[in-house]
């Protein structure tokens, strides 16, 4: 069963902090996402990677930055948080070439954040 | 760039009932993918149907499909036979042609099946 774990469903910060939001997928996918969903918003995209250590930016990547060091893992790193990155971020994969299916992206649980 | 708009911010539907989700998209690209995802309450994201740019039938999943009109950048959800626990929000999204670069989503539209 394919499965993207994210480090945490809730989480709390001060402003300034760094933080990091983690996540893991186990299906060897190629395609990695990071989106941002707020109420009347619908989610929104910071950034991607298609491979290892390759990241591209999304629609909203500022105060935000990535790192993909394995293929498994991509975390999303808030420099200094601030009370504007208090959001639900949801992380996703996915595997090119799938066409029946349109490279379906595959979604963690999602992360509470609340930056005070 | 890529834009979806869904216009139906909420609905309130009868169980039983026959649901059309409105939505709308704007692209430059030639190929493209049309995505629609559920998110119940309890917050994970659910795919449920895809409709690709050059694929001439209508897609159909179960009790879901998708009325794609091309010409009117129309892809609308039409959910059959509505049941309690189709209430959640539903998302439009598109992507290109490669599938590579993220999807853009719309706003949603929350559904509500009243008994």
């Amino acid at each position: 069963d394919v499965k993207v774990t994210q480090s945490s469903r809730y989480l709390v910060k001060r402003t300034g902090e760094k933080v990091f939001l983690e996540c893991v997928q186990d299906m060897d996918h190629e395609n990695m996402f990071w989106y941002r969903q707020d109420p009347g918003l619908g989610l929104r995209l910071i950034y991607f990677s298609y491979d290892v250590k390759m990241k591209e930016k999304g629609d909203i990547p500022e105060g935000y930055s990535v790192s993909r060091e394995k293929k498994e893992r991509f975390s999303l790193i808030l420099e200094s948080a601030s009370t504007n990155q208090t959001s639900m971020y949801l992380c996703a994969s996915s595997y090119p070439g799938l066409a029946a299916r349109g490279d379906e992206q595959f979604f963690g649980p999602g992360t509470r954040l609340t930056v005070l | 760039a890529q834009k979806i708009t869904q216009t139906q911010p909420g609905m309130f539907v009868q169980e039983k009932e026959a649901v059309t989700l409105d939505c709308t998209y704007d692209t430059s690209d030639q190929s493209y993918g049309l995505f629609w995802y559920k998110q119940p309450s309890s917050g994970e994201m659910i795919f449920l149907i895809y409709q690709g740019s050059y694929d001439e039938q209508n897609a159909t999943e179960g009790r879901y499909s998708l009325n794609f009109q091309k010409a009117r950048k129309s892809a609308n959800l039409v959910i059959s036979a509505s049941q309690l626990g189709d209430s959640a929000m539903y998302f439009c999204a598109m992507n290109s042609g490669g599938g590579a670069d993220g999807l853009t989503f719309g706003k949603g539209t929350h559904l509500i099946i009243q008994p």
